[in-house]
């Protein structure tokens, strides 16, 4: 089974708007975390947002939330005021408890290109 | 903090041959870190991880005696490509276990191209 999924390989989204990209994981670990990426075709892979599972607030940075439902295993990333620079590959990744042999690695989704439009 | 410098960042070589990209962090120190492969327009995939001093533990299906990785210090690990085929053209990530950034810092990644 997979441990993250990303539905939406592509989105569209106009200047100025805002758009949220899916992300939902699959874990029985009770301590986990959760990461969003940035990955602009030079292939770096740049840190947006984290996530905690025993976090009670939902995390921000910047015009970057993330959207937590813990409930339904949802970790949506959401980006305000969308800007042409954030025209890139997006993943969303799970790193599990390394007691539970995680080993404290990152799982990453398919992710999802995200282009902006004038 | 936590930068890490990932060479050569893009590499052209004849099939046969082997190649080795080099992952070192310059400002701190990481006893583990983590190999990733990623193929044009897919994820990244886990080949394997690494243990300062220890021998690497690599993911099922990753051959460990095609991809040889070396973690001898703190701040230095490298992969070596053995016997390189076209189809192990791809982007190839190393990831150090830090303190930033939640615990992961990236090296800017590696452009394999096997001819």
């Amino acid at each position: 089974a997979q441990k993250i999924t990303q539905t939406q390989p592509g989105m569209f989204v106009q200047e100025k708007e805002a758009v949220t990209l899916d992300c939902t994981y699959d874990t029985s670990d009770p301590s986990y975390g959760l990461f969003w990426y940035k990955q602009p075709s030079s292939g770096e892979m740049i840190f947006l947002i984290y996530q905690g599972s025993y976090d009670q607030q939902n995390a921000t940075e910047g015009r970057y939330s993330l959207n937590f439902q813990k409930a339904r295993k949802s970790a949506n990333l959401v980006i305000s005021a969308s800007q042409l620079g954030d025209s890139a590959m997006y993943f969303c990744a799970m790193r599990e408890a390394a007691l539970t042999g995680g080993g404290n690695k990152l799982t990453f989704g398919t992710g999802t290109q995200l282009k902006v439009e004038l | 903090g936590a930068v890490v410098s990932q060479h050569p960042s893009w590499v052209i070589c004849k099939s046969g041959t082997s190649v080795k990209i080099e992952c070192r962090s310059l400002d701190f120190q990481a006893t583990t870190m983590f190999w990733y492969r990623q193929f044009p327009k897919q994820s990244l995939m886990l080949m394997a991880t690494s243990n300062e001093g220890s021998k690497a533990t690599y993911e099922q299906g990753v051959e460990k005696d095609k991809f040889l990785i070396n973690h001898a210090s703190l701040t230095l690990s490298t992969l070596t490509v053995t016997s390189a085929h076209p189809e192990d053209s791809s982007f190839y990530i190393c990831t150090f276990r830090t303190r930033a950034n939640y615990g992961y810092t990236f090296g800017s990644g590696t452009r394999l191209t096997v001819v």
